[in-house]
């Protein structure tokens, strides 16, 4: 299996200021052919399932605040925000679906400073 | 849009059968991949399996022994069974859906199910 790491484990944050989470793979999940990393992220919410937030490393899914940024290639990927809001307080998980099984980060849980 | 919404027992007893459904409404079966996703409280997530509409099926190869994964497309549902429960097994159960790419699983997920907690004491 892929193992999928996070850091940190957690972080906290003022308003406004900048958050940045950190994913690796065992791995490269970037394949040759379409040029694409096959990388989802999802933030959890307590008490609410994940919602997937980016895949394809960086593709913003619909309705996902601008603030919110994916990035990185290979092994080593970000989640970015940029200022971050009270409601953005959440666990948040990357995932690989390179291959099968599927397999996610640990999270890295966001909380207000 | 499509929802998802798990049903079934939240107590089950060890050594015994875990058996959950899914049901998805307002979108079509047709086309996509349907899995299964744990949660143990307080921790990560781990993916159980998928069943594709046709039928075909691709587990977990940590639970493969003990997982089936069934579909009935005239009701809109699909199911899990775990067999030869443990406290280990204790756990939230999302139900969600894949996509096909290039003619294979597309493993992102989305939409999800609002989760079932399924109890083994131990």
């Amino acid at each position: 299996d892929i193992v999928v790491t996070q850091s940190p484990d957690s972080l906290a944050v003022s308003l406004g200021e900048r958050a940045t989470i950190n994913c690796k793979s065992s791995q490269s999940v970037l394949y040759s052919s379409n040029n694409k990393n096959y990388l989802a992220w999802y933030q959890q919410k307590p008490g609410q399932p994940p919602k997937l937030l980016f895949y394809w490393a960086s593709t913003r899914e619909s309705g996902v605040p601008d603030r919110f940024s994916g990035s990185g290639s290979g092994t080593d990927f970000t989640l970015t925000i940029s200022s971050l809001q009270a409601d953005d307080v959440a666990v948040y998980y990357c995932q690989q679906y390179y291959r099968t099984p599927p397999t996610f980060g640990p999270g890295t849980k966001v909380d207000i400073k | 849009q499509v929802q998802l919404q798990e049903s079934g027992p939240g107590l089950v007893k060890p050594s015994e059968t875990l058996s959950l459904t899914c049901t998805v409404s307002g979108g079509s079966i047709n086309s996509y991949y349907w899995s299964w996703i744990r949660q143990p409280p307080g921790k990560g997530l781990e993916w159980i399996g998928y069943i594709y509409y046709y039928g075909s099926t691709n587990y977990n190869p940590s639970l493969k022994s003990r997982v089936t994964i069934s579909l009935d497309t005239s009701k809109k549902q699909f199911s899990l069974k775990l067999s030869s429960v443990t406290a280990a097994d204790t756990a939230i159960y999302y139900c969600t859906r894949s996509s096909r790419y290039n003619g294979d699983f597309l493993g992102w997920f989305d939409p999800w199910g609002q989760g079932t907690l399924v109890t083994v004491p131990s």
